[in-house]
């Protein structure tokens, strides 16, 4: 069965203190891993697509990277309004499955 | 640009009751799909359709219904509602036949007593 798994579930850190998200992933085929954002009542938000390993993707402060079992999303020098919920998601066939996602604080 | 439209936003209901999550998107996209999240679980797809006339159960489909009579309403219908149907209900559209690039609603909250 196709499973993510997300760590930590939260994360604290202060401002401009950089950090990284983990997803691991187990699934039959994979045919793309997504990044989310997701803010206090909305819905998520795309960020990413890696479609395979060795793949990088940077949007601002933002980098994914994929190996054949996880996905990193590093977060460089955060600012408070990086805070969100980041939802990891893989896709094998016709569906998606999501990780539970970590909740992100940034301090000032 | 309105992209996915979900109503209504907030919704009470009793055991026992049904209704319908509207779900609608001016993407002329061709998949769609509803998830549910609860806390700790992340999201999960309940039903989702790539194209009108064509739907099919995701993960959690026991207790809803779909349609999809044009490319761009969606509706999730709940039969008769019951309390593990508490959740935060998403709906989410691409402009692929498959999942891909998902854009999402607002999210519906939906409280069973």
């Amino acid at each position: 069965e196709d499973q993510v798994t997300q760590s930590p579930e939260a994360l604290r850190l202060q401002e401009g203190e950089s950090s990284s998200l983990n997803c691991s992933y187990t699934v039959s085929g994979l045919r793309g891993l997504f990044w989310y954002r997701q803010d206090p009542g909305k819905g998520p938000e795309f960020l990413f697509t890696l479609y395979s390993a060795g793949e990088e993707k940077e949007k601002e402060r933002l980098k994914a990277t994929l190996t054949k079992k996880e996905s990193f999303l590093h977060i460089t020098a955060p600012k408070p309004e990086d805070s969100a919920t980041y939802l990891c998601a893989v896709q094998a066939r016709v569906d998606m499955r999501f990780g539970a996602g970590t909740r992100l604080t940034v301090k000032p | 640009n309105a992209g996915v439209t979900q109503t209504p936003k907030f919704q009470v209901l009793k055991t026992g009751q049904s209704m319908t999550l509207q779900c609608a998107q001016d993407m002329n996209h061709e998949y769609m799909s509803w998830y549910r999240q609860d806390p700790g679980m992340g999201l999960r797809l309940i039903h989702y359709s790539v194209g009108a006339g064509i739907t099919d159960q995701g993960e959690v489909p026991n207790g809803y219904n779909v349609s999809r009579s044009t490319t761009e309403d969606f509706p999730l219908r709940l039969l008769s509602a019951a309390p593990s149907q508490t959740s935060v209900y998403f709906c989410a559209s691409s402009i692929t036949g498959i999942p891909g690039e998902l854009f999402f609603g607002e999210g519906s909250r939906l409280t069973v007593l």
